[in-house]
């Protein structure tokens, strides 16, 4: 069974600087994909980025980035100029066929 | 274009009756999953359907939980008798054919009093 493990249940960031939220998986799939959602207060699941394995460069969407290490099954990201509004639970998912696999999120707060 | 759509926003269940949750996908998409998140936990796949079929319902609890996407009409997630511990919050997604993107609605918020 696919597993999904973000070892920081809660991260903290100044305003403008950069953070990086850590997420491994296990799978023994070889075509799959890997995504980050944020949950803001609102409860509503916003796709932040997406990753397919079979492509080696990075996913980058705008001040978020995810460094890809399909070796080592890691999958974390970046948020750079972190701003008020990036606070929120961050989850990482995994995919191969249909069902997502979620881990148990990493809560971000941005400090003024 | 409309995102995924998903009402009641807040249900509020007595012990015993009946919880209906609608879901209507975004406009062209064909495939619908149902998620649960239990309070401080992570989201979990209960039922991927596509229209008039059930494609996988492994994460469904075996008794009174079902769903349904009908040919017309939105998916319905249907939970008998519900009991405090179905208290959570239930979202649902949408993909189209042959992508392997989810995008969710904003979720049912299901309290069992």
């Amino acid at each position: 069974a696919q597993t999904v493990t973000q070892s920081q249940p809660e991260m903290s960031v100044q305003e403008a600087e950069t953070v990086t939220l850590s997420c491994t998986y296990d799978t023994s799939e070889s075509d799959y994909y890997l995504f980050w959602y944020k949950q803001p207060p609102s409860r509503q699941m916003i796709l932040v980025i997406r990753q397919e394995a079979y492509k080696q460069q990075n996913a980058t969407e705008n001040r978020f980035s995810v460094n890809f290490q399909k070796a080592a099954k890691s999958f974390s990201l970046k948020i750079s100029d972190s701003q008020l509004g990036d606070a929120a639970m961050y989850f990482c998912a995994y995919v191969s066929g249909s069902r997502l696999t979620f881990g148990e999120g990493t809560q971000l707060t941005v400090n003024p | 274009n409309a995102g995924v759509m998903q009402n009641p926003r807040h249900l509020v269940r007595r012990r015993g009756q009946e919880a209906r949750l609608r879901c209507s996908p975004m406009k062209g998409h064909s495939h619908v999953y149902w998620y649960r998140q239990l309070p401080e936990e992570g989201l979990k796949f209960m039922v991927y359907l596509q229209k008039e079929n059930i494609i996988d319902e492994s994460g469904m609890p075996k008794e009174r939980f079902s769903a349904e996407f009908p040919k017309e009409g939105p998916s319905i997630l249907r939970i008998q008798q519900v009991v405090r511990g179905d208290s959570a919050a239930y979202f649902c997604a949408s993909s189209p054919q042959g992508r392997n993107i989810q995008y969710f609605g904003a979720g049912t918020r299901l309290s069992v009093l």
